[in-house]
């Protein structure tokens, strides 16, 4: 257990479907973070949470909506997606002294038919 | 485009080999460097970091990374692999600038060490 909780740990999901990824830590971290992980491609940095408030959304679409009703939970609403984004997708939350480096999720794996 | 390029896909050692995992980095500036580790389905885990000070850093499980500024690199050693390293390793790099947190990762070098 790594302190970060991601749920569900598997998710298939039906292209017309609308779901939601949940993250939560209680490590006392300000930021979150949304990482995409596909196979042979680095790791993908999505969305970025300060204290609550978005700071980083790298070119995402829109069928994807962070939601970050406070610093220990943070979600993603999937909504209308597309196989190729079937992927891991990690959570990982930092302090905001960076010396801590970040602290990962085990991440949920979507799979979208 | 500022990136992070890990050389290796795929290296493949035998047990008590020595290891040496390439990371170069394009960023100008003062960098923080990270290596992390995901063991088969397991979480991403910090392995070590670099901030300043001594280029040598020293990580857990007997790695080790040399930060070497005029080359922009920070490799990864460690000089006998064990069966249990098997996993995958990416270098990451927080970019210069106040107040970001962004890490930015290569695409990983997956590590088989054969018994």
């Amino acid at each position: 257990e790594t302190g970060v909780t991601q749920t569900p740990r598997h998710l298939v999901m039906g292209m017309t479907n609308k779901k939601s990824l949940k993250c939560e830590q209680h490590l006392g971290h300000n930021a979150m973070y949304w990482y995409k992980q596909s196979a042979k491609k680095p790791l993908e940095l999505m969305f970025v949470y300060n204290f609550k408030e978005q700071t980083e959304n790298n070119s995402v679409p829109s069928r994807f909506s962070p939601e970050c009703p406070n610093s220990s939970h943070l979600f993603l609403h999937l909504h209308t997606l597309q196989p190729e984004d079937s992927a891991l997708y990690l959570c990982a939350s930092s302090s905001r002294d960076r010396n801590y480096g970040y602290t990962f999720g085990s991440g949920t794996r979507l799979t979208v038919v | 485009a500022q990136s992070v390029s890990q050389h290796n896909h795929h290296v493949i050692l035998s047990e008590a080999a020595s290891l040496e995992l390439g990371c170069n980095y394009s960023y100008g500036g003062t960098v923080n460097l990270f290596w992390y580790v995901q063991y088969p389905g397991q979480h991403l885990q910090l392995l070590l970091k670099y901030f300043s000070g001594d280029p040598l850093v020293k990580g857990i499980k007997g790695f080790e990374a040399e930060f070497i500024k005029s080359k922009f690199s920070f490799n990864l050693r460690k000089p006998s692999v064990q069966w249990s390293d098997t996993a995958e390793y990416f270098c990451a790099v927080n970019p210069p600038g106040a107040g970001s947190y962004q890490l930015t990762f290569g695409k990983g070098t997956k590590l088989s060490v054969i018994p």
